[in-house]
């Protein structure tokens, strides 16, 4: 399995309050991704980075913010959590953009709830 | 924008027998993935597929992409009660330096009964 790992694993918070999810890995591969879940829209990209500082929107971006200091971590923060971003948030890791292995593994998941 | 559409979204079926799951997509693409995940866990790599008519097999799973068609499928040969999970496919958009942005389906959720 890939070195990565999550934290929080579960989180439970109240709307208005500032969240940090932080992915951590250990196979010093340059690409990171965060992904939310939810039922029926499968999973959906927050925001990516393809570099230390070098981060981008995905499709749901508003709301949260990305950053990447070093190479192994990458943190989600709500700036102010509401209850629709209560979800299942996914950490995921691609070592290029090389057809061949840019196959991207999923970290274990953070379950957030925003009351 | 890129959409993603699987069918169907709930499979029941017996032990014993075949069943294929479909992806369409709107986009071309040059990559696809197939993804499983069991109840409370993490996604599971399972294939991914390169070109036209490329076909991957790993145990009773196989997969297919027709890029001139935007489908991919997957198909189970002889179900198992270990095959029940949810499946899904995923395209890529991107990639030179900016890395590959998925777009995922909303996912296959089988149940192979015995």
């Amino acid at each position: 399995d890939a070195g990565i790992t999550q934290s929080p694993r579960h989180k439970v918070t109240e709307t208005g309050t500032p969240v940090t999810l932080r992915c951590h890995q250990t196979e010093n591969h340059r690409y990171m991704y965060w992904y939310r879940q939810d039922p029926g829209h499968g999973l959906r990209l927050i925001h990516y980075s393809y570099g230390v500082k070098d981060t981008d929107k995905g499709e749901v971006s508003d709301g949260y913010s990305v950053s990447r200091s070093k190479t192994e971590d990458f943190l989600l923060t709500l700036e102010s959590a509401t209850s629709s971003q209560t979800s299942v948030y996914f950490c995921a890791i691609s070592e290029s953009v090389l057809p061949t292995t840019d196959t991207q593994y999923f970290g274990p998941g953070t379950r957030l709830t925003v009351l | 924008e890129l959409k993603v559409e699987q069918n169907p979204l709930f499979l029941s079926m017996q032990e014993g027998k075949n069943y294929t799951i479909y992806c369409n997509y709107s986009t071309t693409s040059d990559r696809l993935y197939w993804y499983r995940q069991d109840p409370g866990k993490s996604l599971e790599s399972l294939f991914v597929l390169l070109s036209n008519g490329a076909v991957k097999q790993e145990g009773r799973l196989m997969a297919s992409l027709d890029t001139k068609a935007r489908l991919s499928t997957l198909h189970i040969t002889a179900a198992v009660h270990d095959l029940s999970a949810t499946y899904f496919c995923a395209v890529a958009l991107g990639g030179k330096t900016s890395g590959s942005r998925l777009t995922f389906g909303e996912g296959t959720q089988l149940t192979v009964n015995p």
